[in-house]
């Protein structure tokens, strides 16, 4: 079936530090995918999204690059701050799917 | 802009009471969803409609259910509340998924406690 499985947190950084968020996939056909961010206390928000292979999606310095060979969609971000503090989900959606389809989530702590 | 408000924000419930769970969306979307959230499981989709008078059921839909009488409310209902239930429900909504690459819109999540 579909899925998503994502790196296990925490990941713990210093402000400055350079971050990566391993996401790979297992989906039938060419699904959409997204990363979504959820801070303390509140609902997930959609950080970037990429829709086709070789698509790369990029949002307040995140970037991630849709990789049909790897099936993967690794999260970056070359200099993270305290406010990046956060959980990062990584979902997709297949082409012929309703619903989203959402991996574990991995929790971000950047420390100044 | 409102977006997606969930109300309540939290409640605590004993076992075997029930409860409705209230969604409200302006966005003029077809598509809602009922998501619960527990550590270490993400986000498992509960029920979810794609227009006015339609539901269906996702991933974890017993001891649920949902209506959708108007396309801007998609209602979560309890009828039986177990300390299994407990957890953090999220409402969401997008355009037709027909386009597979329509995000879908969080509300801010409603705390629920089964003691």
């Amino acid at each position: 079936g579909n899925s998503v499985t994502q790196m296990e947190g925490p990941v713990t950084l210093s402000e400055e530090a350079f971050l990566t968020i391993n996401c790979t996939y297992t989906a039938t056909g060419y699904p959409s995918l997204f990363w979504y961010v959820q801070y303390p206390g509140e609902g997930l928000q959609l950080l970037l999204k990429a829709t086709k292979a070789d698509d790369k999606g990029s949002n307040k310095g995140f970037e991630a690059t849709y990789r049909k060979e790897t099936t993967s969609f690794h999260l970056e971000k070359g200099s993270v701050q305290v406010s990046d503090s956060a959980v990062y989900f990584c979902a997709l959606r297949t082409e012929a799917g309703t619903a989203l389809i959402f991996g574990k989530g991995t929790t971000l702590s950047v420390s100044s | 802009n409102a977006g997606v408000t969930q109300t309540p924000k939290f409640r605590v419930l004993k076992t075997g009471q029930s409860m409705t769970l209230l969604c409200a969306q302006d966005m003029n979307h077809e598509y809602m969803y009922w998501y619960r959230q527990d550590p270490g499981m993400g986000l498992r989709l509960i029920h979810y409609s794609v227009g006015e008078g339609t539901t269906a059921k996702g991933e974890v839909p017993d001891g649920y259910n949902v209506s959708r009488l108007k396309k801007q409310n998609f209602l979560l209902g309890l009828e039986s509340a177990a300390p299994s239930q407990t957890s953090v429900y999220f409402c969401a909504s997008s355009y037709s998924s027909q386009i597979s690459n329509q995000p879908q819109h969080f509300g801010d999540g409603t705390r629920l406690s089964i003691l």
